[in-house]
């Protein structure tokens, strides 16, 4: 069936360090692959997605790397601040827009 | 442009009762999807509803319904509450249903007793 996997569950880096949060999807049909982040207490807010006819993307400090032959996709955040600590959540999906298979999430701290 | 909302913020109830979830879209988005938030599932897709028609459905009982009216507004009903339905329920809207991101409503958070 339909799985993301996500890794690490938690996640705990210095201030400037980098953040790498890691997902694997079982759907071989997916072709949309966005990232949202979420505040404690607040909705999830989308940061980025790429497609599938993409192999990278950037934007400021957050890049994400799609690995379409190993069905794996990463998100990289860069000079890491303080307010970049929430929860992330990586999804995938057939279609933008429509069912989002999410993975399990990862908890980022980011000790100032 | 104005965000998703969604109505009510906190709902209690006791088990075997129903409850009526309500989403207003972004202005202009015709898909709204559901989906359930807990700590031990994470986020779980419900259902997404497009120019009032379910187009997708996931892996829930039919005690979890939804609808969505021609204005683009959707309600979810969950009928005969059991204690695990406890849950912050999300809804998100895109665009059309193939060709943009979705963008989440602050959610409604059920507490069954």
């Amino acid at each position: 069936g339909e799985n993301v996997e996500q890794h690490p569950s938690t996640l705990s880096v210095q201030e400037g360090d980098s953040a790498v949060i890691k997902c694997t999807y079982s759907d071989s049909a997916s072709n949309y692959f966005p990232w949202y982040k979420q505040e404690l207490g607040k909705r999830p807010q989308l940061i980025i997605d790429i497609r599938s006819n993409v192999g990278e993307k950037k934007d400021q400090r957050i890049a994400v790397t799609l690995n379409k032959t190993a069905k794996h996709f990463s998100l990289h955040i860069t000079e890491t601040q303080p307010e970049d600590s929430a929860v992330y959540f990586c999804a995938a999906s057939r279609s933008q827009g429509g069912k989002l298979i999410f993975g399990q999430g990862t908890e980022l701290s980011v000790k100032p | 442009k104005a965000g998703v909302t969604q109505t009510p913020r906190y709902l209690i109830k006791t088990r075997g009762q129903q409850v009526t979830l309500s989403c207003s879209p972004i202005s202009g988005h015709r898909s709204v999807s559901w989906y359930q938030q807990t700590p031990g599932q994470g986020l779980q897709f419900l259902f997404e509803y497009f120019s009032e028609t379910q187009r997708n459905k996931g892996n829930f009982p039919g005690r979890f319904s939804g609808r969505q009216f021609s204005n683009s507004r959707s309600e979810m009903n969950v009928s005969t509450l059991e204690l695990g339905d406890s849950a912050l329920y999300l809804c998100a809207s895109s665009l059309q249903r193939a060709g943009n991101e979705q963008f989440f409503g602050p959610g409604t958070r059920l507490t069954v007793l």
